[in-house]
């Protein structure tokens, strides 16, 4: 079974500065999708990122972007230019693409991260 | 585009009582999934459902948890009897559309406390 493992339960960061969030994952498939949510207080989970196991270049939006390592099984999320409207829990989930759970997620425990004015 | 439609947010009852969430998801989206999330950890998957069809209920706890979804379009999500360790946040999530099929967009939850 998939495991996703975020070893990071809560980070901090300045304003304007830049934080990278830790998630690494184990599967036995070559090819899968990645994605990074961040969860307001408000409950609602809003999807950051993606990133497809079959693409070497690094995933990037805006001010976020990856740092994908497969042979590592590493999937960092960094943050430039941290606002305040960053903070948040971050979500590292991993899926499957076909076959038996094709696109379900498997979560982390998460990563709360505080943005300090 | 509207999102993900729940309701309702929050509910609260006392354990052995039944409750039913309900769930709208994005226009076109043709799978739906269900999670609970306990506070402090990750969602954790309950049921998948492409079109009115499940394709995984294999986590969903069947002796007291129950969902369908009516027409391929909303579902409900039933828990009877309820327990204390259902206290949750119950998260509906839809994908397929004219996107990335394989990305999922989440409705607001429905917190549920069972005393």
């Amino acid at each position: 079974a998939q495991t996703v493992t975020q070893s990071q339960p809560e980070m901090s960061v300045q304003e304007a500065e830049t934080v990278t969030l830790s998630c690494t994952y184990d599967t036995s498939e070559s090819d899968y999708y990645l994605f990074w949510y961040k969860q307001p207080p408000s409950r609602q989970m809003i999807l950051v990122i993606r990133q497809e196991a079959y693409k070497q270049q690094n995933a990037t939006e805006n001010r976020f972007s990856v740092n994908f390592q497969k042979a590592a099984k590493s999937f960092s999320l960094k943050i430039s230019d941290s606002q305040l409207g960053d903070a948040a829990m971050y979500f590292c989930a991993y899926s499957p693409t076909g076959g038996a759970g094709s696109y379900q997620l498997t979560f982390g425990k998460g990563t709360k991260l505080s943005v300090i004015p | 585009e509207a999102g993900v439609a729940q309701s309702p947010r929050y509910k609260i009852i006392e354990k052995r009582q039944s409750v039913a969430f309900w769930c709208n998801p994005i226009s076109g989206h043709a799978t739906l999934y269900w999670y609970q999330q306990i506070l402090g950890q990750g969602p954790k998957l309950l049921i998948q459902f492409q079109n009115n069809g499940v394709v995984d209920d294999s986590q969903l706890p069947k002796d007291r948890f129950s969902a369908e979804r009516l027409k391929g379009v909303d579902s409900t999500l039933k828990i009877q009897p309820a327990k204390l360790e259902d206290s949750a946040v119950y998260l509906c999530a839809s994908s397929g559309g004219t996107g990335f099929s394989d990305t999922q967009y989440f409705g607001p939850g429905t917190r549920l406390t069972v005393l």
